[in-house]
């Protein structure tokens, strides 16, 4: 695997379920974030990471749960979603935090919300 | 607060021709400039970036943007559209000093380059 991964593509649950997402970078970063990516809108950056440490919280709702065990993992645990959360879930990573660093995106996962 | 402007949400052309992807950015401080390409089921793919310097950068594929501070525009422009570029095209922008890393992305443009 080259790049950054993210599982599964594709996801289908009821708003009773609880799921998670997963993503893995194989560049060896430092820094990693989750975006939502909706319909005719903006990507919205939810959180970011750096060196295992959630540096950012961009106001993102109780049932989006982050988890960064280490530099190349990042999971996004689901609980009571609702239908307007179904989106394109990207993970992307970079090998620091700061502008000029470019980021690496995942092909995301399309979440749809029952 | 910065924001991005894309003034097209869709852009459909013939193969061969030109297209330019219009981008407007508002800041109150310094920027890096980006454009980001999103082909069909996939992750987005940064294209290419402006940091400093000159102010026309180009990606390896044949497109170039033109930083522009006065217009605070930075346009994406290719002369001759392949098939293949059909994609949802990405305007972001970031500031260039201090600690805030974050990017503040467009809509996005749909370009669709028809036979």
């Amino acid at each position: 695997e080259t790049g950054v991964t993210q599982t599964p593509r594709h996801l289908v649950m009821g708003m009773t379920n609880k799921k998670s997402l997963k993503c893995e970078q194989h560049l060896g970063h430092n820094a990693m974030y989750w975006y939502k990516q909706s319909a005719k809108k903006p990507l919205e950056l939810m959180f970011v990471y750096n060196f295992k440490e959630q540096t950012e919280n961009n106001s993102v709702p109780s049932r989006f749960s982050p988890e960064c065990p280490n530099s190349s993992h990042l999971f996004l645990h689901l609980h009571t979603l609702q239908p307007e959360d179904s989106a394109l879930y990207l993970c992307a990573s970079s090998q620091d935090l700061g502008p000029s660093y470019e980021q690496y995106f995942g092909p995301g996962t399309r979440l749809t919300v029952t | 607060a910065q924001s991005v402007t894309q003034l097209d949400s869709q852009v459909p052309v013939f193969e061969e021709a030109p297209v330019e992807l219009r981008c407007n950015y508002s800041s109150s401080v310094s920027v890096y400039l980006f454009w980001y390409v999103q082909y069909p089921n996939q992750g987005l793919q940064l294209l290419l970036k402006y940091l400093s310097g000159s102010t026309l950068v180009e990606s390896i594929n044949g497109f170039e943007a033109e930083f522009n501070k006065s217009q605070t525009s930075f346009h994406l422009r290719k002369p001759s559209v392949h098939i293949s570029d059909t994609a949802e095209y990405f305007c972001a922008v970031s500031d260039s000093g201090g600690s805030n890393y974050k990017l503040t992305f467009g809509k996005g443009t749909l370009l669709t380059v028809n036979p």
